[in-house]
C-alpha cells in the first residue's frame, strides 16, 4: 500500500540556518510528489511538484526539493531560514486516478531567532 | 486568484446532531476533494468528487456522506455527529489534472 513517512515530528532551527525536512514514500509506480506548507490558522499551501524530468525542483518561497528514486526520498531544504517559515509542512504523493493523494503526518517547524 | 471557501472557520455542534460542511470554489475544477486533519496523522481523505452528482469513497468515509449538486459547490454532511468526528476539516479542488490541489482555510469542528 502507498504511504508517506516523515520521521521527524517537530524541528527547531534558528533563523539564518539551513534547513533539511525529511520524507520517505512507498509507491509502486513512479510517484508525483508535493510539499505543503501550513502556516497557523491556514489551510495548505503548494511549496513544490515533482511529476518527472530533473530531480531536483525548486519551489516557492526559497525551498527546493531532490527526488532520490533508490532512497525512495523527496527531501525539503532550504538554505537559509526566515521567521516566517515557522508552520507545518506535509510531504504527499499521488496515489491513482484523479489524483488523490496521500500525506505523511506531517513536520512542524519551529525557528529561533 | 484561486479561492476556495470554506463557510465556517470554527463550529460547536453536539452529538447525533445533523452537520453540514460546506465548500466553495472559484475556480471552475472538476475534482472537489474533503480531507480530515489530526495531530500526528497528517490529512486523511474522506471523499472526493469528479463531477457534479458524481463521489467516490476515500480512505475514511465511515459516517460521512458528501453532495455535490453544482460544480463549484461540495459538502460534507455528518448525518449524526459523534465526539471522535472533533477535528479540522479541510476541502480542496483541483482541475481534471489533477495535477495541483488547491485547499480551503478549514473548519474546525468540536462535537460536545
Amino acid at each position: 500500500a502507498q504511504s508517506v513517512t516523515q520521521p521527524d515530528i517537530h524541528i527547531t532551527v534558528s533563523e539564518g540556518a539551513s534547513l533539511e525536512l525529511r520524507c520517505n514514500y512507498s509507491y509502486g509506480a513512479t510517484p508525483y510528489l508535493f510539499w505543503y506548507v501550513q502556516s497557523p490558522g491556514q489551510g495548505l499551501q503548494l511549496l513544490l511538484k515533482y511529476f518527472s524530468g530533473d530531480t531536483l525542483v525548486q519551489g516557492i518561497k526559497g525551498f527546493e526539493a531532490e527526488f532520490k528514486r533508490s532512497q525512495s526520498s523527496f527531501n525539503l531544504r532550504k538554505p537559509s531560514v526566515h521567521w516566517s517559515d515557522a508552520a507545518e509542512y506535509f510531504c504527499a504523493v499521488g496515489a491513482g486516478g484523479y489524483n488523490k493523494l496521500i500525506f505523511g503526518a506531517g513536520t512542524r517547524l519551529a525557528v529561533h531567532p | 486568484d484561486v479561492k476556495v471557501t470554506q463557510s465556517s472557520r470554527y463550529l460547536v455542534k453536539r452529538t447525533g446532531e445533523k452537520v453540514f460542511l460546506e465548500c466553495v470554489q472559484d475556480m471552475d475544477h472538476e475534482n472537489m476533494f474533503w480531507y480530515r486533519q489530526d495531530p500526528g496523522l497528517g490529512l486523511r481523505l474522506i471523499y472526493f468528487s469528479y463531477d457534479v452528482k458524481m463521489k467516490e469513497k476515500g480512505d475514511i468515509p465511515e459516517g460521512y456522506s458528501v453532495s455535490r449538486e453544482k460544480k463549484e459547490r461540495f459538502s460534507l454532511i455528518l448525518e449524526s455527529a459523534s465526539t471522535n468526528q472533533t477535528s479540522m476539516y479541510l476541502c480542496a479542488s483541483s482541475t481534471i489534472a489533477g495535477d495541483t490541489q488547491y485547499f480551503g482555510p478549514g473548519t474546525r469542528l468540536t462535537v460536545l
